[in-house]
């Protein structure tokens, strides 16, 4: 299976509901970050979290980082229509100076108004 | 400051065509990346610029694959000649400099379909 996978792989929700999404991972890594990417855009970078923080947020999003069990959750509060995207996580690892990411699979988000 | 652009935002090709992808990475990033996704796949790296060097191209997947930096500013990502599995988004990536709370600044990506 694949460095940064996404749990669940498809969420549907009403507005004004909390989302969740999770990721693991299975290497040590320096890193994690979340992205969104909106149906035929760029990704957008949300969070990063270093490997010795437990917890970030930013705005209605909390994101969570639990290293001794390589995984991490993405939160977004009170979510909004405008939050219909799909979302990956990517680690990062230092070696030889190469600072490439690695990402999941996604998790689609559809938020229904 | 102006985002990672990249060109062109589609091209449709034959098979057996070539196509030169462009990235502008932010003004004074010296980390520059490639990735790309295949159609229902993970989003997947291919290599690593730093300024006008190959840091690492461990991610790309054959000889069809040449991707330059001259000047370490800009990249070109050529694909020749382009077969049918080359469709998907080629996503370029910058961040000032390497490190383990550098953040990846993406492109829009450009979206290839290769007939």
């Amino acid at each position: 299976s694949q460095q940064g996978e996404e749990d669940p792989q498809a969420l549907s929700i009403q507005e004004g509901e909390n989302a969740t999404m999770n990721c693991s991972y299975k290497t040590s890594i320096n890193n994690l970050q979340w992205y969104r990417q909106n149906s035929g855009r760029g990704l957008v970078h949300l969070i990063l979290i270093r490997s010795n923080e437990r917890e970030k947020h930013s705005g209605r999003l909390r994101v969570t980082l639990d290293t001794s069990k390589k995984s991490s959750s993405l939160l977004i509060t009170a979510s909004r229509a405008a939050d219909t995207a799909s979302y990956f996580c990517a680690t990062t690892t230092l070696n030889t100076n190469a600072g490439k990411s690695t990402f999941g699979d996604g998790t689609t988000l559809t938020v229904k108004p | 400051e102006a985002g990672v652009t990249q060109f062109p935002s589609h091209s449709v090709i034959e098979k057996g065509q070539t196509v030169t992808l462009r990235c502008d990475p932010i003004s004074g990033h010296d980390n520059l990346y490639w990735y790309r996704r295949v159609m229902g796949k993970e989003i997947k790296f291919l290599l690593h610029f730093v300024k006008e060097s190959k840091q690492d191209e461990s991610g790309m997947p054959n000889n069809r694959f040449l991707a330059e930096r001259t000047g370490g500013t800009y990249s070109t990502l050529k694909v020749q000649p382009a077969e049918l599995e080359d469709s998907g988004v080629y996503f370029c990536a910058s961040s000032h400099k390497t490190g383990s709370a550098e953040t990846q600044y993406f492109g829009p990506g450009t979206r290839l379909l290769v007939l």
